[in-house]
């Protein structure tokens, strides 16, 4: 059980456009999902806190206008990197918590190359 | 600013032998922990969590926890090559306020 899916595992994208990513928890429902990056060799740095039904709570320094996030249901997040750039790049990890538990479950991640 | 400490290694044990893996955190009421498993270029994969002061035991795996001390560690016995990766200390906020800090992670080099 507990298991987390994220849609696409790995994209390239022109400079500009916008990029979505979806996180899904296949077999609980997910009252708190997280979105994560992580650069190469890196610890993971936490982006946002999404609460199904009311709007995330972005970490210090990171642009909601520019990361967009969506938990519309308890089973789905998305994560829409908009007119991404170069510096965009990165490796991006959702993670959902149970309503039964504090235990946090990860995706297995989306690797985003920007050209 | 609630903070969890890792050396970030590497630590190198032979293989067969107890690795020891260390975390250190300043939430004094902290009620959750765990630790992640990395591997180079995945995602974070659960491997323990634990509540309560004291031992516990999944496996070849050890959780280790010192609320006193705002110690836990993570043992793995009879090391294996296929344990090398990167292992993340995360402990849950207090206050009910479910939002964990991840440390940044200790790298694990199993060599046969």
């Amino acid at each position: 059980g507990a298991v987390v899916s994220q849609h696409p595992s790995w994209v390239i994208c022109k400079s500009g456009t916008s990029v979505k990513i979806e996180c899904r928890s296949l077999d609980f429902q997910a009252t708190t999902m997280f979105w994560y990056r992580q650069f190469p060799k890196q610890s993971l740095m936490l982006m946002a806190t999404s609460n199904e039904g009311s709007k995330a709570t972005y970490e210090q320094g990171v642009e909601k206008d520019k990361f967009l996030i969506n938990h519309a249901s308890l089973t789905l997040s998305t994560l829409t990197v908009t007119s991404a750039h170069p510096e965009d790049s990165s490796f991006y990890i959702c993670s959902a918590r149970s309503t039964a538990s504090e235990t946090q479950y990860f995706g297995p991640g989306t690797r985003l190359l920007v050209l | 600013q609630k903070e969890v400490e890792q050396n970030s290694g590497p630590l190198s044990v032979p293989e067969g032998a107890i690795a020891s893996l260390n975390c250190t955190y300043s939430d004094r009421g902290s009620q959750s922990f765990f630790w992640y498993r990395q591997y180079s270029g995945k995602s974070p994969e659960l491997i323990m969590s634990i509540y309560s002061n004291g031992d516990k035991e999944d496996g070849r795996f050890t959780a280790q926890l010192n609320k006193a001390s705002q110690y836990v560690s993570l043992l793995i016995r009879d090391s294996q090559p296929s344990d090398s990766a990167t292992y993340l200390c995360a402990v849950g906020a207090s206050g009910g306020s479910y939002i964990p800090t991840f440390g940044r992670g200790t790298s694990l080099i199993v060599h046969p």
